[in-house]
């Protein structure tokens, strides 16, 4: 079975400019999870989708903001750019929502903001 | 709120000796424990989770953690480290109630390999 695929794998953006990343989950899971990585803040959850429907939602301004598609595909939307939106971009997929779900991470979207 | 603490941000082994890496949870209700590990360069990769059925977990590549509830403790250890185990390794809890699909990740411990 497929891993988490996510593309692009390499962005260079500049300040004020949005972005579009996308994550095809593992076939058969129905939650995709969105995490951002960086030096600073570590690993910091953004959103969950299940069923096309937002479930939960971390502390990041509005700037950021996902969707998920009826194959279960998400994709997540940065606007207007900040340097410190400068992060590794990880979504994981899971069979369900919560409780002892494992979730399955990509490889990951690496965003450079100049 | 759930939460996890790595003890240590790193930690240095000569290979084939013991690895510990520690972790302390803060749940208020029975959590479920993950630890994670991180290649360079690459995503997350699942070692093992707790999530009640045995207090010892058995993982893959032949790393094991025990949940003790008297300590709040989640410790990964693995008797013999290989080179291969340089990594970056995370203690995750799942976020619960109203947050309960959320993994909340520890600051991580790097793990140094020396031959």
């Amino acid at each position: 079975k497929a891993g988490v695929t996510q593309t692009p794998r390499y962005l260079i953006k500049t300040r004020g400019q949005q972005v579009t990343l996308s994550c095809s989950p593992i076939s058969g899971h129905r939650s995709v999870s969105w995490y951002q990585q960086t030096p600073g803040q570590g690993l910091q959850f953004l959103f969950e989708y299940f069923s096309e429907t937002q479930r939960n939602k971390g502390n990041f301004p509005g700037r950021f903001s996902g969707r998920q598609f009826s194959n279960s595909r998400s994709e997540m939307n940065v606007s207007t750019l900040e340097l410190g939106d400068s992060a590794l971009y990880l979504c994981a997929s899971s069979l369900a929502l919560g409780g002892q779900e494992t979730q399955y991470f990509g490889p990951g979207t690496r965003l450079l903001v100049l | 709120a759930q939460s996890v603490t790595q003890l240590d941000s790193h930690v240095s082994v000569s290979e084939g000796t013991p690895v510990l890496l520690r972790c302390n949870y803060s749940s208020s209700y029975s959590p479920s424990l993950f630890w994670y590990v991180q290649h360079p360069n690459k995503g997350l990769q699942l070692l093992l989770k707790y999530t009640s059925a045995a207090t010892l977990v058995k993982g893959i590549n032949g790393f094991e953690a025990e949940f003790k509830k008297s300590e709040t403790s989640f410790h990964l250890t693995k008797p013999s480290a290989h080179m291969s185990d340089a990594a970056e390794y995370f203690c995750v809890v799942r976020g619960g109630g109203g947050s309960q699909g959320n993994l909340i990740f520890g600051k991580g411990t790097k793990l140094s390999v020396k031959p």
